[in-house]
């Protein structure tokens, strides 16, 4: 079935370097891509969201990049610092008709170390 | 603590008991979503209500999963004659509409970690 992926499991960075975390998508019906942090324990945090009519959102330190021609979405974080270090999903929505609304389909995850 | 509400943070139950697990959603949102997760995996779609009306459910909720939400406010997630594999992190979210286009992001609580053994 169609399905989110991410290109790696893990990423290590130093502090105050950028980090780009990317994802392959496969459903050219998708309307909807987002980013979710996730720490231990806890449930995962929005972090940024983007529309298929874009392909390019920014928020604080973090930048959302939509190539739909190739089907990928990636996310960059500015001058990282260990409190990022946490495993980062993306997810797609299929439409926006109908009952759909919200129902979000996950990826893998990809794991940051941010190292001091 | 306006943010999603799960209870209990921590459940574990021996195979074959039943258990419900409870989402106190943000006060605004009217739409509620429950998601499963294992390690290392992201979260996959169980079911999705509007208000107290269930709208969508994933094929992964057999009949021995039943969810609930009686006045359109909290939700309950029930799991009868618990196996090995129900063993996950359940998670609940809430989002409101906006506008005609579509969603709120989704707000996923800290979840309840369900260990059967």
């Amino acid at each position: 079935g169609e399905s989110v992926g991410l290109h790696l499991p893990t990423l290590s960075v130093q502090e105050g370097d950028n980090s780009i975390i990317n994802c392959a998508y496969s459903n050219s019906a998708s309307d909807y891509f987002i980013w979710y942090k996730q720490e231990s324990g806890k449930g995962p945090q929005f972090i940024i969201d983007i529309r298929s009519n874009m392909d390019k959102r920014q928020g604080q330190r973090v930048t959302v990049l939509l190539n739909k021609t190739v089907k990928h979405l990636s996310l960059q974080i500015a001058a990282t610092q260990p409190g990022d270090s946490a495993v980062y999903f993306c997810a797609e929505r299929a439409g926006s008709g109908g009952t759909s609304y919200g129902k979000l389909t996950f990826g893998q995850g990809t794991i940051l170390t941010v190292h001091p | 603590d306006t943010g999603v509400s799960q209870d209990p943070r921590h459940k574990i139950t021996k195979r074959g008991q039943n258990v419900t697990f409870r989402c106190d959603p943000i006060s605004e949102h009217n739409r509620l979503y429950w998601y499963r997760q294992t390690l290392g995996q992201g979260p996959e779609f169980l079911t999705y209500f509007q208000n107290e009306a269930q709208l969508e459910k994933s094929r992964l909720l057999s009949d021995r999963f039943s969810a609930e939400r009686p006045k359109g406010s909290f939700s309950t997630l029930e799991i009868q004659r618990t196996e090995q594999g129900d063993s996950a992190m359940y998670l609940c979210a809430s989002s409101s509409k906006r506008g005609l286009l579509g969603n709120s992001p989704l707000h996923f609580g800290n979840g309840t970690r369900l260990t059967v053994t």
